[in-house]
Order: structure tokens, then sequence, then C-alpha cells
């Protein structure tokens, strides 16, 4: 099974900090994606990425960056965090973008911002 | 309008009884989804397909309906771990090649 690897559960960061979220997926999916899931929302797509080196705005981007220097590892930095990016930040591979397979997973990071 | 809308309930039913969900999306042109279910405070995990054909896997039955634009979910014989939020999915099989969620619906199995 395709594992994605976030590495933290839980997060507190006060306002104003960088904070830097880690994805890790190990079966050379190509395609890699964050997401964060707020109530009454639902998933709102971030950022995505097809290749190393390579990202594309998603949805709602205002306040992150991501960096994919690695094929494994993607990972999602918010430059100043703020209050309203409190929410879970889930991360998603695979290995063709959207099609048959749908997304895998990561256990997903709730990030507190005080 | 949201591109892909569903009632988020919750749907509260006995153990044994039948639930359906419905989901209904905006671009005519979409052919391919899929239902994901997430449990509380966990990700969401691919529960199946939905194609013109529809799919069945056991208890669970997806079906697509392209003239009206939407898609459903069927479970039968409901179990206490059915107990979950059900997240309908569209494959936007365009340039971008993006999945859109469904802000989900909850369903709640009780003994």
């Amino acid at each position: 099974d395709v594992k994605v690897t976030q590495s933290s559960r839980y997060l507190v960061k006060r306002t104003g900090e960088k904070v830097f979220l880690e994805c890790v997926q190990d079966m050379d999916h190509e395609n890699m994606f964050w997401y964060r899931q707020d109530p009454g929302l639902g998933l709102r797509l971030i950022y995505f990425s097809y290749d190393v080196k390579m990202k594309e705005k998603g949805d709602i981007p205002e306040g992150y960056s991501v960096s994919r220097e690695k094929k494994e590892r993607f990972s999602l930095i918010l430059e100043s965090a703020s209050t309203n990016q409190t929410s879970m930040y889930l991360c998603a591979s695979s290995l063709v973008a959207g099609a048959d397979y749908g997304y895998t997973f990561g256990s997903g990071t709730r990030l507190t911002v005080v | 309008r949201k591109e892909v809308e569903q009632d988020p309930g919750p749907f509260n039913v006995p153990e044994g009884a039948t639930v359906a969900f419905n989901c209904t999306y905006s671009n005519s042109a979409s052919q391919s989804f899929f239902w994901y279910r997430q449990d509380c405070r966990k990700e969401p995990k691919l529960l199946m397909s939905v194609y013109s054909s529809g799919n069945e896997d056991g208890r669970f039955t997806a079906q697509l309906n392209r003239a009206s634009q939407y898609i459903s979910l069927l479970i039968r014989d409901s179990k206490l771990s059915d107990s979950a939020t059900y997240l309908c999915v569209e494959n936007r099989m365009d340039s971008s090649y993006k999945l859109i969620f469904g802000s989900g619906t909850r369903l709640l199995v009780r003994p």
C-alpha cells in the first residue's frame, strides 16, 4: 500500500511564526497535493505539484508556499502564520493526477495558530 | 453554487437500515467520480469509484445519473462501523486534473 506520511499530527504555533509542514510518500508517485479542511467548507486545494521542482497554485494559495526538491517530499510553508490558518492540513499523492485511482491521503496535521 | 454539493446530514439510522445519499455536480462534462469515507479526525479513504455503469461492492452501491447530474451512494444493512462522513468527489478530467471534493454527508448508525 502507498504510504503518505505527515511529520506531525498536532502543531501549535504563534502568530507570525514561519511554519513547515512536511509530507513524504513512498511509492514514487508523480503528483502531490496539499489541502486544508475546515468544517462546512470541505477540502480546499492549496498547492499541488506534478513533478520535482514544479508547483501549481490551487484554489487558496494566499499565505502559503511549497517546495518539492525531491520526488517523495512535498513541503507546505506558512510564511507568517495567522489565526485564520488554524485548520486540518492534509497531504495527498497519486500516481496519475486525478485519474482512476483517486488520491491517497496522509493522516493529517491539525495546526493551531495562537 | 458549489461545484459538488452534498446534504451535510447527519443521517441518523438504525442498524440494519438502508440509507442513500445523493450528491449533485455542476460540470456536465464530468464522467468520473469517487466516494471517500472519512472517520472523525482521520484522513479520507477511498471507498469506491463511480462511472456511468455504476459500481457495487458488497453492501455499497454507487450510481451516476448524468442526465440529472447527481451521483448516489446506497448502503444496505447498515453497520455501526459505517458511521462516518462520506465525501463525494468529482474527477475533473480537464487540464487541471484536480479532484473536487464535496463537504461531506455525515452518517450515524445507532444500535
